[in-house]
């Protein structure tokens, strides 16, 4: 059962423009949200998360935002440069002190020149 | 810098024999430290979570017998595919959290192709 799902396996935006990643979740026990960035052959990298008392994080190009009523985070990123081109997996964490990450399926993201 | 180190980053066996992979924490305690699968074009699945000093928790449909855990130090975990077969053949990532705070995330290794032919 996907408890984190990321609806759009692809997205292509112009070099310059901002590039929004969407992520939706079912288990109101998460309270902690991750996006993470990786290129093909190598390990997740850490971009930016929320706790679900906040509803806006902000570090550099990227912010996300987090709407809990609808079980529904997004990443911003902007501008958007070709190095940005990667998959992107939104990652959850529920209650507890249970460190374990449940994963949407990713993204793709190629930006354009 | 990288705060994860695994290693080999590829590795190639035969069908029947056995590999080890090796997930080292860096300037770091790591006492739980997470494996990780992804196939191609899929998500990353939690396979296992290893625990310093005691027994490894594995995800449900995971065989404990056939990927073996071993955490015997605060900064190293091993993953031992025994006796591979081609369906083993993945992209195996390992990761740990610098810390034990409520909002730490999870930093991951490289990971490790493995090809089982």
């Amino acid at each position: 059962d996907q408890q984190v799902k990321q609806n759009s396996p692809s997205l292509s935006v112009q070099e310059g423009r901002i590039s929004i990643l969407n992520c939706d979740y079912t288990n109101s026990m998460f309270d902690y949200f991750l996006w993470y960035k990786k290129y093909p052959a190598e390990g997740p990298t850490f971009l930016i998360s929320i706790s679900s008392i906040k509803d806006k994080n902000e570090d550099g190009r990227f912010t996300v935002f987090l709407n809990k009523s609808a079980k529904h985070l997004s990443l911003h990123i902007v501008p958007s440069q070709p190095g940005d081109s990667a998959v992107y997996f939104c990652a959850a964490r529920g209650l507890g002190n249970d460190y374990k990450l449940s994963f949407g399926a990713g993204t793709t993201v190629t930006v354009r020149a | 810098g990288a705060v994860v180190s695994q290693h080999p980053s590829r590795v190639i066996c035969k069908s029947g024999t056995s590999v080890k992979i090796e997930c080292r924490s860096l300037d770091f305690q790591a006492t739980t430290m997470f494996w990780y699968r992804q196939f191609p074009k899929q998500s990353l699945m939690l396979m296992a979570t290893s625990n310093e000093g005691s027994k490894a928790t594995y995800e449900q449909g995971v065989e404990k017998d056939k990927f073996l855990i071993n955490h015997a130090s605060l900064t190293l975990s091993t993953l031992t595919v025994t006796s591979a077969h081609p369906e083993d053949s993945s992209f195996y990532i390992c990761s740990a959290s610098l810390s034990r705070g409520k909002f730490s995330p999870l930093h991951f290794g490289n990971g490790t192709r493995l090809t089982v032919t």
